[in-house]
């Protein structure tokens, strides 16, 4: 159990929809990451934050944004969803915003029908 | 264009022998490379790490080997157990950013 948990676990919505993915850190990490993972495709970066700000962008999408709350929880949301937003998302943490190693919650999968 | 590549998809391996899995990258400012394993329906696991300043780290059974010159990293597992089959991603990262993964490579060890 790398200490990162991430809810919903499967989650299945029509296109068109949003959701709202949640993920709470390791205790005591200030940095959250959140990945992609498409079919045949590796783990892509989309976002991170560090103590609630926005640190770095990646591959996001515009229609995807994220926030890091207080409490160091973090939410990706997920608008206008198409049928190649179906992934498993990953968050991880790590204990600070230039720490190298990442530990990585169970995912969460969304199916868009 | 990717900066990690994992080339081969998979790999077998029997029980006790040795498992090399290899890692090109492309971007000389990396100055750090991990390496996970995944298994299905869970998130990814750190496994071992190198330093671009280091050339060998070792963590019990897990070697990784970092050619700078060659762009290349290779994770050395020994003796292989039915444990390890997983899926391996090679990931690299410039000056704390982002992790870079590959596209990992299947391991499948049999007794």
């Amino acid at each position: 159990d790398s200490g990162v948990t991430q809810t919903p676990k499967h989650l299945i919505t029509a296109t068109g929809q949003r959701v709202t993915l949640r993920c709470s850190p390791r205790s005591g990490d200030l940095s959250v990451y959140w990945y992609q993972q498409s079919l045949d495709q590796g783990l892509q970066f989309l976002i991170q934050y560090y103590n609630g700000e926005e640190r770095a962008k990646g591959n996001i999408l515009e229609r995807f944004s994220a926030q890091q709350f207080p409490d160091l929880h973090s939410e990706l949301n997920l608008s206008s969803l198409e049928l190649g937003d179906s992934a498993l998302y990953f968050c991880a943490s790590s204990v600070a915003a230039g720490a190298y190693e990442q530990y990585f919650g169970p995912g969460t999968r969304l199916t868009v029908t | 264009d990717q900066q990690v590549k994992q080339n081969s998809p998979s790999l077998s391996v029997q029980e006790g022998r040795i498992s090399i899995l290899n890692c090109d990258y492309t971007n000389s400012m990396f100055d750090y490379f991990l390496w996970y394993k995944k298994y299905p329906a869970e998130g990814p696991t750190f496994l071992i790490s190198i330093s671009s300043i280091k050339d060998k780290n070792e963590d019990g059974r897990f070697t990784v080997f970092l050619n700078k010159s060659a762009k290349h990293l290779s994770l050395h597992i020994v003796p292989s157990q039915p444990g390890d089959s997983a899926v391996y991603f090679c990931a690299a990262e410039e000056a704390g950013t982002a992790l870079i993964f590959g596209k990992g490579t299947t391991l499948s060890v049999s007794s």
